[in-house]
């Protein structure tokens, strides 16, 4: 079975540029998400998508973040325009569903962001 | 606000040793509570898992019991080998969605 595909693994942008990414979760899987993981921190949830609908956004920083998942499958989530605090490895991760403490989440490998 | 807390690493063992690696989680209800494990240059792995308290979770030699009269989830191992060097994750299940909070990593290294 192949695992969360993502793309691309590493992007250098200057501040105030753009910048997107791609994930193809597992096929079958409903449940998607976007964690942010700044170098010495966990990953912090950033958006979860139930199919093509999203669920919580809530830390979502919405002034330059933006994400969508059309027709149910892959996702990409964009930054625009990029700031130095940005710079952060980008995971997505799917799962059959979301019921509380049923379904695994599979993590893809990231992607490194650096701002310079 | 649910929050997971572990120990500081870096974490440096000698082969064959015993490890322990803390965490504590806050306790709003009886979260299911998670160990990932991240190799170099990987993506994170579920390692092992709990969803009710007293649940011993285990994989590879790795266990976990979850503790809510002290709402810790401790990582243990009895034989360290060079191939667990990686960076571990604690983590807690919060509100029904399915969202993970996770703890800020500890790294173990281990050499032969």
């Amino acid at each position: 079975e192949a695992g969360v595909a993502q793309s691309p693994r590493y992007k250098i942008i200057e501040k105030r540029q753009s910048v997107a990414f791609w994930c193809n979760p597992i096929s079958g899987h409903a449940t998607l998400y976007w964690y942010q993981q700044i170098l010495g921190q966990g990953p912090k949830l950033l958006i979860q998508f139930q199919n093509n609908g999203v669920v919580d956004d809530s830390q979502l920083p919405k002034d330059r973040f933006s994400a969508e998942r059309l027709k149910g499958v892959d996702s990409t989530l964009k930054i625009q325009p990029a700031k130095l605090e940005d710079s952060a490895v980008y995971l997505c991760a799917s799962s059959l569903g979301s019921a509380s403490g049923v379904y695994e989440q599979y993590f893809g490998p990231g992607t490194r962001l650096t701002v310079t | 606000g649910d929050s997971v807390t572990q120990m500081e690493g870096p974490v440096t063992l000698s082969e064959e040793a015993f490890l322990t690696i803390n965490c504590t989680y806050t306790a709003t209800g009886y979260p299911s509570l998670f160990w990932y494990v991240q190799y170099p240059g990987e993506g994170l792995q579920l390692l092992l898992k709990a969803t009710k308290a007293d649940d011993k979770g285990s994989n590879k030699g790795f266990e976990a019991t979850y503790r809510k009269e002290t709402t810790s989830f401790h990582l243990e191992k009895g034989s360290v080998q060079v191939s667990d060097s990686a960076v571990y994750f604690c983590a807690r299940r919060s509100g029904n969605t399915g969202k993970l909070i996770f703890g800020q990593g500890t790294t173990l290294q281990v050499k032969p």
